[in-house]
């Protein structure tokens, strides 16, 4: 069975600080796996995805992500937070025939003046 | 243009009464979704369209009730629903559903509140 634990539910940085936000998976294959960021009251806008490619994925706004099969996991980074960073995050895997997404809680990021 | 449109933003609506939510993506997208999200919690899949065709129903009541007329439009029709339906409604696409290709593009979703 695919699922994806979010080891934080919320985070708090400052402006201008990295920002680590933390995803682990469980497949029993090789997966596919996804970042979406939602601001309040809108949809989700993908960030960035993996797909057995480049370990070491880039996504928009800064954001990257790296897979690590040996850790099983999938954190997201960005070197330097921005206000409009302030959103929640999931972290999502694709099930082994990819007609479903399994998301994680979600991760609640909060970012300071 | 990877854009999913849903109409309307947000609908009130009685018990009784009967309404639908619409979703459009011009991407030539070959699968679709429903999703609800309640506040504070992930999406929940409802239901996945694959070349028209209802390919997964998660268990969902009847009282909802999707519709594919064609590869753009999806429709999720609602009826007698109750209070605890009240969510955010989410529409998505991808590609189809091979891998590589099943990245999913969301619409800013319907509130909808049940009174």
């Amino acid at each position: 069975a695919q699922s994806v634990t979010q080891l934080d539910s919320h985070v708090s940085v400052s402006e201008g600080t990295p920002v680590l936000l933390r995803c682990n998976y469980s497949s029993s294959y090789s997966p596919s796996l996804f970042w979406y960021v939602q601001h309040p009251n809108k949809g989700l806008q993908l960030l960035l995805k993996y797909t057995s490619a480049a370990t070491l994925v880039k996504g928009i706004n800064g954001f990257e992500a790296e897979f690590k099969k040996s850790e099983t996991s999938f954190h997201l980074t960005k070197p330097s937070a921005h206000m409009s960073d302030a959103a929640e995050y999931f972290c999502v895997v694709s099930s082994y025939n990819f007609n479903k997404f399994y998301f994680g809680s979600g991760t609640k990021l909060n970012v300071k003046p | 243009d990877t854009e999913v449109t849903q109409t309307p933003k947000h609908l009130v609506m009685g018990m009784t009464n009967k309404k639908s939510l619409k979703c459009e993506q011009h991407m030539g997208h070959r699968a679709m979704y429903w999703y609800k999200q309640k506040a504070k919690k992930p999406p929940e899949l409802m239901f996945v369209y694959s070349y028209e065709k209802l390919s997964i129903n998660e268990s969902v009541p009847s009282r909802f009730s999707p519709e594919c007329p064609n590869s753009s439009l999806l429709n999720l029709h609602l009826h007698a629903l109750q209070p605890e339906d009240s969510a955010l409604y989410l529409c998505a696409s991808s590609q189809d559903l091979q891998g590589g290709r099943n990245e999913q593009y969301f619409g800013p979703g319907t509130r909808l509140t049940v009174t």
